[in-house]
């Protein structure tokens, strides 16, 4: 069975940093991109972060692009979210999710195939 | 970055109505969308891939189309477990943007 799940998330204050990880089992981890998504209170998604096979390309939303980043370790089966500088509005519930990038004539789609459950951030003071 | 403007934000429809969501980009895209389902308290999940392709396991009334700047979501013979929020999210260039998203309701 395909699983992932985060960890790591809490309370902390502005300013103060978090490292999120997910962590898969069911299928082999290195062969799939790893995303991050959040979700505020009572809000939409919205993408964070997303890394590639064997980490060769990272990519950030424009509201955390200097302050968080995202790493993998094959070995152990995991992802990671560095989150620095936290602010009250990066509050949210933060999901990882793999992505098989699937190809079809020739061109490659992501898809978020398989979620965790998420973690949720609290950013308060 | 794209923006993906989704509609409606919100709709009711008895089961077996025939459901339309819209999402349209701000530049083109090809068909790199795909389309989600959330329902409270859980992950998303997913439904559509390459605007038109659907996921292992997501039933046949659920269904993808559109290319560029205009993509639509069907679903036919609503059932009540239809529920819950759909959202679009375009991966066509970084960063990728999630649409507004459109919660439904099965009456």
């Amino acid at each position: 069975e395909v699983t992932l799940v985060e960890s790591g998330g809490g309370l902390v204050k502005p300013g103060e940093s978090l490292r999120l990880s997910c962590t898969g089992s069911g299928f082999t981890f290195s062969q799939y991109n790893i995303n991050w998504v959040r979700q505020a209170p009572g809000k939409g998604l919205e993408w964070v972060s997303s890394i590639s096979r064997r980490g060769t390309y990272t990519f950030y939303a424009d509201s955390v692009k200097t302050r968080f980043s995202v790493s993998r370790d094959d070995a152990r089966n995991s992802a990671h979210l560095q989150m620095d500088g936290l602010r009250v509005e990066d509050t949210a519930i933060y999901y990882c999710a793999r992505d098989p990038e699937q190809c079809l004539d020739r061109i490659c789609y992501s898809s978020f195939d398989y979620w965790g459950q998420g973690a949720e951030v609290t950013v308060s003071s | 970055a794209i923006q993906m403007t989704q509609s409606p934000s919100s709709l009711s429809a008895s089961v077996g109505d025939t459901v339309t969501i819209t999402c349209r980009a701000s530049q083109g895209m090809r068909t790199d969308l795909g389309w989600y389902q959330q329902k409270p308290g859980t992950a998303p999940r997913l439904l559509i891939y390459a605007a038109s392709t659907l996921q292992s396991g997501v039933p046949s009334r659920f269904s993808g189309s559109g290319a560029v700047t205009q993509f639509t979501l069907t679903i036919t013979n609503l059932q009540p477990e239809d529920f819950g929020t759909y959202y679009c999210l375009q991966d066509y260039d970084y960063p990728w943007t999630f649409g507004q998203g459109t919660k439904v309701e099965v009456k």
